[in-house]
């Protein structure tokens, strides 16, 4: 049981490239959410899914887009990177909400 | 906005004494409370939850306090061991929200 997936691991950005991250999630969960975090801050929701084909704003959504086309994936994507988007990502999922959210590994994002 | 925080960055313990973990939180409306363990270069792991009915709950070495008085959160932990050195985080959830709002994490560290 994988649990929750995310790729790539690593990846480095030029300021206006584009790129897509893929979270997937082998639970059958209704709901999947992306994070970012940064130095010294805890995580901020950027978006989120209540179930398939639904996607909603989170904290800090500006620069990101999201698409949950099915239920078991979640994508974020960066259409124009910038400096401020290195970060480290994170996806989670949950079955019900409130509950115990299951993280992904992290993404390391550099946008140079 | 509101926020959750905690008290201190980084917590030094003796291995084998018990750690206490603060946070407070400011949404007076939050019902549901998790804390999450990180490791370095890994996703945050489930500790232990509690819903706002509760003002305590234990799991195995960990006990979880709430104060709705004061809104404030502690996780503590029993005969600390080297293996939970590592990044402590609180968050708050608001019923209907689906949001999962955390905290800026507490380093543990434990000395031999």
């Amino acid at each position: 049981n994988a649990g929750v997936t995310q790729t790539p691991k690593f990846r480095v950005l030029k300021t206006g490239q584009s790129m897509t991250l893929l979270c997937a999630q082998d639970m059958n969960h209704e709901y999947m959410y992306w994070y970012r975090q940064d130095p010294g801050m805890g995580l901020r929701l950027i978006h989120y899914s209540v179930g398939e084909g639904t996607t909603a704003k989170g904290e800090v959504p500006d620069g990101y887009n999201v698409s949950r086309l099915k239920k078991q994936n979640f994508l974020l994507g960066l259409e124009s990177a910038a400096p401020s988007q290195t970060s480290v990502y994170f996806c989670a999922s949950n079955k019900a909400s409130p509950g115990e959210l299951f993280f992904g590994e992290g993404s390391r994002l550099t946008v140079l | 906005g509101e926020s959750v925080g905690l008290h201190l960055p980084t917590l030094s313990v003796q291995e084998g004494d018990n750690s206490i973990i603060n946070c407070a939180y400011s949404n007076s409306a939050s019902d549901y409370f998790i804390w999450y363990k990180q490791e370095s270069g890994k996703g945050p792991q489930f500790i232990i939850d509690i819903r706002s009915n509760m003002d305590k709950r234990q799991g195995q070495r960990v006990t979880v306090l709430l104060n709705k008085t004061v809104k404030h959160l502690s996780l503590q932990i029993a005969a600390t061991q080297p293996g939970d050195s590592a990044v402590y985080f609180c968050a708050d959830y608001t019923s209907g929200t689906y949001k999962y709002i955390f905290g800026t994490g507490t380093r543990l560290k434990v000395l031999a």
